[in-house]
């Protein structure tokens, strides 16, 4: 069974800080990768994807993203109280056919 | 605005009866996906269809089925509802005919569902 991994929370970082939400995955040949923000009660919504190693920017978000170590984070930059919410990676099985879902990190962000 | 929905919102039913979860989307979508969410597990795969006629079993498929007659719509079936069903279920559809590495899933808002 493929799995992709996060740590459940929750993370606290003070408004202003950077927040730092780590995943890893099990299925090498895994190519895709994306985050997702859930606010509680709600449906999860893509703030980010990415396919190649390295960095990618947008905005206060950056994701980063190393194969060799299938390791891929998210970076949050001037983290606002409402970034408060789970942000749930997901990685795109080697088939192509499904997206694998970690079980989330609660971000808390206090003003 | 194109859109997905689902209903019910919130549905409460008996242990061994047949549940029907609506999902509808306007974007056009060839892919529309079936999750189920739950604490501690996470968001899992049900079932998914890259178009009509066209259905697939996901991670945790037992008890559950769908059939795609059009674009818009895959209903999610509870053949026999039992307590291990209950949970929070989401449709999510993407634009693509097959995967597409940067395809994006949007999702429904969610059918809360409580099996007695």
């Amino acid at each position: 069974q493929k799995e992709v991994e996060q740590n459940s929370g929750p993370l606290s970082v003070p408004e202003g800080a950077i927040a730092s939400l780590n995943c890893t995955y099990s299925d090498r040949g895994s190519q895709s990768f994306f985050w997702y923000r859930q606010y509680s009660g709600k449906s999860p919504e893509l703030i980010m994807f990415i396919y190649s190693n390295g960095d990618k920017e947008d905005g206060r978000f950056t994701a980063q993203l190393n194969k060799a170590s299938q390791y891929v984070s998210l970076l949050i930059r001037d983290s606002q109280p409402s970034d408060s919410a789970t942000y749930l990676c997901a990685v795109l099985n080697q088939a192509g056919t499904a997206l694998i879902f970690g079980k989330g990190t609660t971000l808390s962000v206090s003003s | 605005d194109a859109e997905i929905t689902q209903s019910p919102r919130h549905k409460i039913t008996e242990t061994g009866r047949q549940v029907t979860l609506a999902c509808h989307q306007t974007w056009n979508h060839n892919n529309m996906f079936w999750y189920r969410q739950d604490l501690g597990h996470g968001l899992r795969l049900i079932h998914y269809s890259y178009g009509v006629q066209d259905t697939n079993k996901g991670e945790v498929s037992d008890g559950y089925s769908v059939s795609r007659s059009n674009t818009e719509d895959l209903p999610l079936t509870l053949e026999s509802a039992a307590s291990s069903q209950t949970s929070v279920y989401f449709c999510a559809s993407s634009e693509t005919g097959a995967w597409v590495s940067t395809d994006t899933q949007y999702f429904g808002p969610g059918t809360r569902l409580t099996v007695l």
